[in-house]
């Protein structure tokens, strides 16, 4: 089984700020990693993934996360934040075998960036 | 480009009711899932589905159960609804690789 801990509930920014949303996980095998983001009234859209190969992945607004195995942590983070970026942000993992690819959140992170 | 589709975005019933939940997506995807979604919670999976007429229980299954009679469509039934099922439900599907992709949601609010 996995569980995926999501270390803050809300973080709150000023524009242009850079930010750190922390996300640590625990498995008993190989996983694949993800964020998702979620903006005010919608469902959740991918925002970035690790599958393989190099932990440092990005996405194309800024976003980056590393993918650290021996500190068991996914965390994102962004160097300068616009106000579109708020938005509710979540960790999720699923086993990188099996066929059911079932995916495993965390609580979330609300970042608000402020002007 | 991926399409999962919710048959409501917002729905009001009573306690008691019988209330059904359509989730269809394009893409031939053999796996679906239902979350429903709280504050402070994050997404909790109710059920999912691998194959047609082929489910298995989530972390909180209880007072729900789920269709599935078509590859593209996955329903999601709340036999008799109570107020603590008020949440927001997600539908989701997926291929391969983990990756989800998600519907825009359903609202639900039991009175």
């Amino acid at each position: 089984a996995q569980s995926v801990t999501q270390l803050d509930s809300q973080v709150p920014v000023f524009e242009e700020a850079p930010v750190e949303l922390r996300c640590n996980y625990s498995s008993s095998v190989s996983v694949y990693l993800f964020w998702y983001v979620q903006y005010p009234n919608q469902g959740l859209q991918l925002l970035l993934k690790y599958l393989s190969g190099s932990t440092l992945v990005k996405s194309i607004n800024g976003f980056e996360a590393e993918f650290n195995k021996s500190q068991t942590s996914f965390h994102l983070r962004k160097p300068s934040v616009h106000i579109s970026d708020t938005a509710e942000y979540f960790c999720a993992v699923s086993p990188s075998g099996g066929s059911n690819y079932k995916l495993t959140f965390g609580k979330g992170t609300l970042l608000t960036v402020n002007p | 480009d991926v399409k999962v589709t919710q048959s409501s975005r917002y729905l009001v019933k009573r306690t008691g009711e019988k209330v059904f939940l359509e989730c269809v997506q394009d893409m031939d995807h053999e796996n679906m899932f239902w979350y429903r979604q709280d504050p402070g919670l994050g997404l909790r999976l109710i059920y999912f589905s691998y194959d047609v007429k082929m489910k298995e229980k989530g972390d909180i299954p209880e007072g729900y159960s789920v269709s599935r009679e078509k590859k593209e469509r996955f329903s999601l039934i709340l036999e008799s609804a109570s107020t603590n099922q008020t949440s927001m439900y997600l539908c989701a599907s997926t291929l391969l690789g983990g990756e989800q992709y998600f519907g825009p949601g359903t609202r639900l609010t039991v009175t």
